[in-house]
């Protein structure tokens, strides 16, 4: 039972243009959710994170909308960087204390044309 | 380089072979996990460690034995795998567990089974 999704495993865009991933959960007990990027041959780096309480975080170029309701999330970068073009992850967690653990998606590689 | 280390990069084995995945961090993290990526499959978390004591076992099959000698070292002994086995073992650590923001991965050993 995988409880967070990324449905789309590739997805292309032009440089300069907004690219949006997506993510769905199940675990409604979920509370805190993060993404992060792979570069070929790296392990993943943290990018942004969003909690529950809130609906949106923005960080520089990456944004990410949090509709809990649907349980979707969604992670906007724009404009869009070649630089950019990497596998990003969706993560989730009931909390971000002590004794909580991560579930990852399967990840969505992007890939930003010049 | 992120701060951890994992060696070697790759690693190709028979299924009757014994070998060890390194892992080494020098950031003063606390917390070090295992975690494995099959192919288009999300990262699955095997084994936390929390200054040098096993607190997750994530039902992992007794061919994969990991060891944390000390808290900038983890290792994980392998032993009888399968082809199915095969694929990307990630390392990572943190100042304490349940801080996901502040994961540090390193790059992977890629194994292949044969």
């Amino acid at each position: 039972d995988q409880q967070v999704k990324q449905n789309s495993p590739s997805l292309s865009v032009q440089e300069g243009r907004i690219s949006i991933l997506n993510c769905d959960y199940t675990n409604s007990m979920f509370d805190y959710f993060l993404w992060y990027k792979k570069y070929p041959a790296e392990g993943p780096t943290f990018l942004i994170s969003i909690s529950s309480i809130k609906d949106k975080n923005e960080d520089g170029r990456f944004t990410v909308f949090l509709n809990k309701s649907a349980k979707h999330l969604s992670l906007h970068i724009v404009p869009s960087q070649p630089g950019d073009s990497a596998v990003y992850f969706c993560a989730a967690s009931e909390k971000e204390t002590s004794g909580s653990r991560l579930t990852f998606g399967e990840g969505t590689q992007l890939t930003v044309n010049p | 380089e992120t701060g951890v280390t994992q060696t070697p990069r790759h690693l190709v084995m028979g299924m009757t072979n014994k070998k060890s995945l390194k892992c080494e961090q020098h950031l003063g993290h606390n917390a070090m996990y295992w975690y494995k990526q099959s192919a288009k499959k999300p990262l699955e978390l095997m084994f936390v460690y929390s200054l040098e004591e096993r607190v997750e076992n994530n039902s992992v099959p007794s061919r994969f034995s990991p060891e944390c000698p000390n808290s900038s070292h983890l290792f994980l002994h392998l032993h009888t795998l399968q082809p199915e086995d095969s694929a990307l073992y990630l390392c990572a650590s943190s100042p304490q567990t349940g801080i996901f923001s502040s994961y540090t991965f390193g790059s992977g050993t890629r194994l292949t089974v044969v």
